[in-house]
């Protein structure tokens, strides 16, 4: 089974640019989860997908950030236009229904904003 | 204060020795409480959840969480130095639209020497 896979790895823009991160879950799991590790700092949770509907976007930090989950599968995370600070480690995670907040995570997305 | 704290390390221990991890958490009505592993510029990998109070183990690993003290660790018996990584406490969310939502801390650093 695979797991979650992030798209790209890593990503360099240029700042006012815009940049589009993919998120593929595990098949099957409804929860879909976006977070954010900026230099230096812990993981922090942006925002929780229920199949296609946002349950949780309490941490999605301003609205130059739009995340998206049509039909309930993949996942999208655009920034626009990126500023320096966003500069991180995305990670998408997802876990089923019912499984006690089980999440697996995907490997990242580096992004770069020079 | 942080909600979810942990020494950053380094934490170095000899191969064979049990290694120790400590987290505090500040939100007394969380439920959930997990350990990832993730080693570098890989995906956090999850090694062990707990619900209740007392010690859960799986393996080498053993997990003690006391709510009153608001205090989970992680324990590794006999660590090898393939357990090198950087361990992650993540507390879940206490419910509402909140619960999925993992709050992290910042890692711990595990170097296990021959």
């Amino acid at each position: 089974e695979a797991g979650v896979t992030q798209f790209p790895s890593h990503s360099v823009i240029e700042k006012g640019q815009t940049v589009t991160l993919r998120c593929d879950p595990i098949s099957g799991h409804d929860n879909l989860y976006w977070y954010r590790r900026v230099m230096g700092k812990e993981i922090k949770f942006l925002l929780h997908f229920v199949k296609e509907s946002k349950q949780d976007e309490s941490g999605m930090p301003n609205n130059r950030f739009l995340a998206e989950r049509t039909g309930g599968t993949y996942s999208t995370l655009k920034v626009q236009p990126a500023e320096l600070e966003d500069s991180g480690v995305y990670f998408c995670a997802s876990s089923a229904q019912g499984a006690k907040n089980i999440q697996y995570f995907g490997a990242g997305t580096r992004l770069s904003v020079l | 204060q942080k909600e979810v704290e942990q020494n950053s390390g380094p934490l170095s221990v000899p191969e064979g020795a049990i290694a120790s991890l400590n987290c505090t958490y500040s939100d007394r009505v969380s439920q959930s409480f997990f350990w990832y592993r993730q080693y570098s510029g890989k995906s956090p990998e999850l090694i062990m959840s707990i619900y209740s109070n007392g010690d859960k183990e799986d393996g080498r690993f053993t997990a003690q969480l006391n709510k009153a003290s608001q205090y989970v660790s992680l324990l590794i018996r006999d660590s090898q130095p393939s357990d090198s990584a950087t361990y992650l406490c993540a507390v879940g969310g206490a419910g509402g639209t909140s619960y999925g939502k993992l709050t992290f801390g910042q890692g711990t650093i595990l170097t296990v020497h021959p």
